[in-house]
């Protein structure tokens, strides 16, 4: 079945550092792929998606290229903050026609000031 | 603004004892997702529905039941019959396929704990 593996944390940076979480699938297909963040005690936020191979998803200062060759998404940013902190998940939507969702287990990010 | 709320954000259960997790959304999306999250083990999707009335079972549905009488609304009731209740539960909606949407929105989450 569909999966998405992610590197296990937790990451910890210094701020102003560049940040890299990998993380890869197996799927049938061409599924769309996303990172949501989730900051403590709250649900998730979508971060950015890409729906088909060599798009790009970007948003405040994160990117992540889905790349079918390798079957990554991995999520980078050139300088994290404090603000930054929060816990990582990277997904995809199946296209087995049930409308599923797979997540990882999560990275938690911890920027130090 | 529109959005999912979820309710009560915290809740305690005595061992036994039957409780539901109310979620609203007021997006106008079909699908809606109930969602349990255990430290280190990332989502895992307990039932879902597509359209009002209908629901599907997801990978972990034993001890949960569902109902979806309104397009805006998916309680989700956690039976005596869940053997480990307590975690972080979170619902989510999305709108239908056909509009080019595949995002999920996601409440804030309820946190149960069984006493």
């Amino acid at each position: 079945g569909d999966s998405v593996t992610q590197m296990e944390g937790p990451v910890t940076l210094s701020e102003e550092a560049f940040l890299t979480i990998n993380c890869t699938y197996t799927a049938t297909g061409y599924p769309s792929l996303f990172w949501y963040v989730q900051y403590p005690g709250e649900g998730l936020q979508l971060l950015l998606k890409a729906t088909k191979a060599d798009d790009k998803g970007s948003n405040k200062g994160f990117e992540a290229t889905y790349r079918k060759e390798t079957t990554s998404f991995h999520l980078e940013k050139g300088s994290v903050q404090v603000s930054d902190s929060a816990v990582y998940f990277c997904a995809l939507r199946s296209t087995s026609g049930t409308y599923k969702y797979i997540f990882g287990t999560g990275t938690r990010l911890k920027v130090l000031a | 603004d529109g959005g999912i709320t979820q309710s009560p954000k915290y809740l305690f259960r005595k061992e036994g004892q039957n409780v539901t997790l109310s979620c609203e959304q007021n997006l106008n999306h079909d699908a809606m997702y109930w969602y349990r999250q255990d430290p280190g083990q990332g989502l895992r999707l307990i039932y879902y529905s597509q359209i009002v009335n209908d629901f599907q079972k997801g990978d972990i549905a034993e001890g949960y039941s569902v109902s979806r009488e309104k397009k805006e609304s998916f309680p989700l009731t956690v039976t005596s019959a869940q053997k480990n209740p307590t975690a972080f539960y979170l619902c989510a909606s999305r709108r239908p396929l056909r509009s080019g949407a595949n995002v999920l929105t996601f409440g804030a989450g309820s946190r149960l704990t069984v006493l």
